[in-house]
């Protein structure tokens, strides 16, 4: 049972437009939001996050925006580069205390063409 | 600081043979994860530990994976035997806190 569902495998945006991603969790506990961006060959690096306490977080061209009563999160990027081309994935998990681990969704794929 | 550090990048061994992969976290990490990405199942949590010590191994698919952590600089995740359907990449990641985790660059498994 998936506990956090990325529905959309791919997304193609043109060249600076809006990229937006989205994310859907089942599991009320979890309290932490994540976004990686993952390029070919390499490992999942962290790109932005946002705690439960908050709606909305910015960081540069990119901004996530939680809504808790729907359990979804998405990931604008704008302007859209041809450099974002890669997987994007969300991930959850409970740090209200300790660590504990991410809870990925499947990713999806966004292709930015010049 | 170098990152985590995996090693091999690139697996190929044969049904039947053992396979052990490696990571090294990033110093002064305390907890580190082992993750297997596929097609059909994205990424998802094998196993991982808090201070050297297994907390939750609920992901191992069977009893043919084991994973170890001898001291916080060095974890092992083994595959014996190893089967076709183990083919994947499998990232390390490690952390300090309860924020972000940072992976390595993975380990890609072919076993034919």
């Amino acid at each position: 049972d998936q506990q956090v569902k990325q529905n959309s495998p791919s997304l193609s945006v043109q060249e600076g437009r809006i990229s937006i991603l989205n994310c859907d969790y089942t599991n009320s506990m979890f309290d932490y939001f994540l976004w990686y961006k993952k390029y070919p060959a390499e490992g999942p690096t962290f790109l932005i996050s946002i705690s439960s306490i908050k709606d909305k977080n910015e960081d540069g061209r990119f901004t996530v925006f939680l809504n808790k009563s729907a359990k979804h999160l998405s990931l604008h990027i704008v302007p859209s580069q041809p450099g974002d081309s890669a997987v994007y994935f969300c991930a959850a998990s409970r740090k209200l205390i300790k660590v504990t681990p991410l809870v990925f969704g499947k990713g999806t794929r966004l292709s930015v063409i010049a | 600081d170098a990152g985590v550090i995996q090693s091999p990048r690139h697996e190929v061994t044969e049904m039947g043979q053992e396979v052990t992969l490696r990571c090294k976290p990033i110093s002064g990490h305390n907890s580190l994860f082992w993750y297997r990405q596929t097609m059909m199942r994205g990424l998802e949590l094998l196993i991982y530990f808090n201070n050297n010590v297994p907390i939750d191994d609920s992901g191992m698919p069977e009893d043919r994976f084991s994973a170890k952590m001898p001291n916080a600089s060095f974890s092992t995740l083994k595959i014996q035997p190893s089967e076709p359907r183990d083919s994947a990449v499998y990232f390390c990641a490690s952390t300090s806190r309860p924020t972000e985790a940072f992976f390595g660059q993975g380990t890609r498994l072919t076993v034919v």
